[in-house]
């Protein structure tokens, strides 16, 4: 089947550090791969997506490389930022499929 | 901003009452999924529809049904409302062609709703 594993949080980290949330997948065939970002009181905006093997998403100094080798799609920032707290959840698509399958959600709080 | 609408914004409903929830797609978009968000879990496909048909479904019972309508939004409605129905319920927009696989989904920001 699908499914989708992230780590764990609660992630907090200074203004600043390097951030990694690691998250791997199970699926057949090439599926899509994606982060949400998910504010406070909101829905689900799209942070970054890959859809091929060795595709690099990247959006708003956020990043993310589509290893099949490994099944990973781990989201990483050089320097984070106040404003970067939030929940992050990864996500898959299947190959001509038509839901997606997400993870539990990694929260990450930033303190200056 | 997405461009995906949905209404009302937070509702409290009593168990056993039905509450029916709206949708409205991003322009060019024609197909609309629902998910249910519990507290602190991820979201959790209900159904998809397309060209105004129910397009695949998650585990979910039968109380829980759909419509899509000819501007390609939709409303999730679901009877005989129970108290672990509490959640977030999100409506997800995206362009599919032909049978081809859907790929980003814009979501709406959400509709909260309460079961007492």
């Amino acid at each position: 089947g699908n499914s989708v594993t992230q780590m764990e949080g609660p992630v907090t980290l200074s203004e600043e550090a390097f951030l990694t949330i690691n998250c791997t997948y199970t699926a057949t065939g090439y599926p899509s791969l994606f982060w949400y970002v998910q504010y406070p009181g909101e829905g689900l905006q799209l942070l970054l997506k890959a859809t091929k093997a060795d595709d690099k998403g990247s959006n708003k100094g956020f990043e993310a490389t589509y290893r099949k080798e490994t099944t990973s799609f781990h989201l990483e920032k050089g320097s984070v930022q106040v404003s970067d707290s939030a929940v992050y959840f990864c996500a898959l698509t299947p190959q001509n499929g038509n839901q997606f399958y997400f993870g539990t959600g990694t929260s990450l709080t930033v303190i200056p | 901003e997405t461009g995906v609408t949905q209404s009302p914004t937070h509702l409290i409903k009593t168990r056993g009452q039905q509450v029916t929830l709206r949708c409205s797609s991003q322009s060019g978009h024609n197909t609309v999924s629902w998910y249910q968000q519990a507290l602190g879990q991820g979201p959790q496909f209900i159904f998809q529809y397309y060209r105004e048909e129910e397009n695949g479904r998650g585990n979910f019972p039968p109380r829980f049904s759909g419509l899509q309508f000819p501007n390609y939004s939709s409303e999730l409605n679901v009877n005989a409302l129970e108290l672990d129905d509490s959640a977030l319920y999100l409506c997800a927009s995206s362009f599919r062609q032909g049978l081809a696989g859907v790929e980003t989904q814009y979501f709406g920001p959400g509709t909260r709703l309460l079961v007492l």
